[in-house]
């Protein structure tokens, strides 16, 4: 069975840079067409898909953050990561990690972690 | 970027009666629809795709129809695990995927 665990630090000062991995256990990350992604949720609002990898460093970015995003895969430990820039309060967020086809819908997600930028 | 839009934004809905969804795309997404559901504190999770396939393990009173713009959820018979916020999510044009703002179906 997939499972999905994002970690990294709760707390992130504004203009630092929010960083989180997504440990995939129960499968691989390498196999062929699916995909891995961050989507994320301010709180009492909707969901905002971040960007998505595949195991080969493709990457794709939702181009209202794509200055300020990075996603990359470390295949051997399993994992892929984000990387959010010059955060600010607007950044504050539950950030899910979730897997899905080229051509379909997020099937896998992790539990979410909550990300607030404050000083 | 493909807009989604669902209505109502709220429905109140009593156990046992059923709940009807709309999720309305920009511009056509074929069958490349996707419902979620979400309970607070809890990611969410897939419960119909390709517009009216159910995912692995989903009941039976769940059951999506649609095609192109307009796509409707219907939950039959409710039950009390299924009062949730609903989300309509597109992935026939990506990227971005984009996800409708959702429905809360809430005890009437």
């Amino acid at each position: 069975q997939l499972q999905l665990q994002e970690s990294g630090p709760g707390l992130v000062k504004p203009s630092e840079t929010l960083s989180l991995t997504c440990t995939v256990s129960g499968g691989s990350i390498s196999s062929s067409s699916y995909y891995w992604g961050w989507i994320r949720q301010s709180p009492g609002k909707g969901l905002e898909w971040i960007g998505s990898i595949y195991y080969s460093g493709s990457t794709y970015y939702n181009t209202s953050l794509k200055s300020r995003v990075t996603i990359s895969v470390d295949t051997s430990k399993n994992q892929f990561s984000l990387k959010l820039s010059s955060v600010t309060a607007a950044d504050t967020a539950v950030y899910y990690c979730a897997r899905h086809l080229s051509y379909g819908p997020f099937d896998d997600w992790g539990q979410g972690t909550l990300v607030t930028v404050s000083s | 970027e493909i807009v989604m839009t669902q209505s109502p934004a709220t429905l109140s809905v009593s156990p046992g009666e059923s709940a009807t969804l709309s999720c309305r795309a920009s511009q056509s997404v074929s069958s490349n629809l996707a419902w979620y559901q979400q309970k607070p504190g809890q990611a969410p999770r897939l419960l119909i795709y390709g517009a009216s396939t159910r995912a692995t393990g989903i009941p039976a009173r769940f059951s999506g129809s649609g095609s192109g713009t307009e796509f409707t959820l219907t939950i039959s018979s409710l039950q009390s695990e299924d009062f949730a916020v609903y989300y309509c999510q597109q992935y026939n044009n990506w990227p971005p995927f984009t996800f409708g703002p959702g429905t809360k179906v809430d005890i009437k």
